[in-house]
């Protein structure tokens, strides 16, 4: 496709199931970035992949986050055991990295954790 | 922490009027300076960037103004119009591994009235 693919769209979980994120990012590009996106609130880092290397993971709030790029193209981001706090929307970018600093988003995940 | 503080929280222009919006920054490692706009269920989009040797961008209706010294930066946008009416997010990445990992401001919200 042309752009960032997330899917799906929107993810209604029971509290302590375990959810998986997709995205695929735009053919060719290198780094891929997961965000996650309180209602009202700024994008906040959660990490960051070149190819299938997780190169930062500073920003997953507990072990329950896991994420993962094995082919260096499409990524998931697997929560286990949501819990109500979790309750965002997960960004994901890419960008060609080093030649070109543009991060492209896709339209994101809403997870509601009820 | 807060490494990027964005004001206002939320801004109303009329139709024509000038639209700004600051952004403060800590890291000095910071050398990227995007600007993304977000309409509601969207994605972030980058609407335009800024390196800290420049001092001034524009691109069309809007302008990036950076002050190194201060660590700010801010988006203007001439002749604002209903369509601009978005979450503008500033943000800014220091070099990491070969790309941009994005902060980003917590967002100002941007209705202009026609």
């Amino acid at each position: 496709g042309a752009g960032v693919s997330q899917s799906p769209r929107y993810k209604v979980a029971k509290r302590g199931q375990d959810v998986a994120l997709r995205c695929d990012p735009i053919s060719g590009h290198v780094s891929l970035f997961w965000y996650q996106q309180a209602l009202g609130q700024g994008p906040e880092f959660l990490t960051y992949f070149q190819n299938e290397a997780q190169l930062d993971k500073s920003g997953l709030p507990s072990d329950r986050f896991f994420a993962e790029r094995p082919e260096g193209s499409v990524s998931t981001l697997k929560i286990q055991r949501t819990q109500q706090e979790d309750s965002a929307v997960y960004l994901c970018a890419s960008s060609l990295g080093e030649v070109n600093t543009e991060a492209f988003f896709g339209q994101g995940t809403r997870l509601t954790v009820v | 922490q807060q490494q990027v503080k964005q004001s206002p929280q939320s801004l109303i222009v009329q139709k024509g009027g000038i639209s700004i919006i600051n952004c403060a920054y800590e890291n000095t490692a910071f050398d990227y300076f995007p600007w993304y706009q977000q309409f509601p269920g969207k994605g972030p989009a980058l609407l335009i960037a800024i390196r800290p040797d420049v001092s001034e961008k524009k691109e069309g209706r809007f302008t990036i103004s950076f002050n190194k010294s201060a660590k700010q930066f801010s988006l203007h946008i001439m002749d604002s119009q209903p369509g601009d009416s978005a979450t503008y997010f500033c943000a800014a990445s220091p070099r990491s591994g070969g790309s941009y990992i994005p902060t980003f401001g917590r967002g100002t919200s941007l209705i202009v009235h026609p």
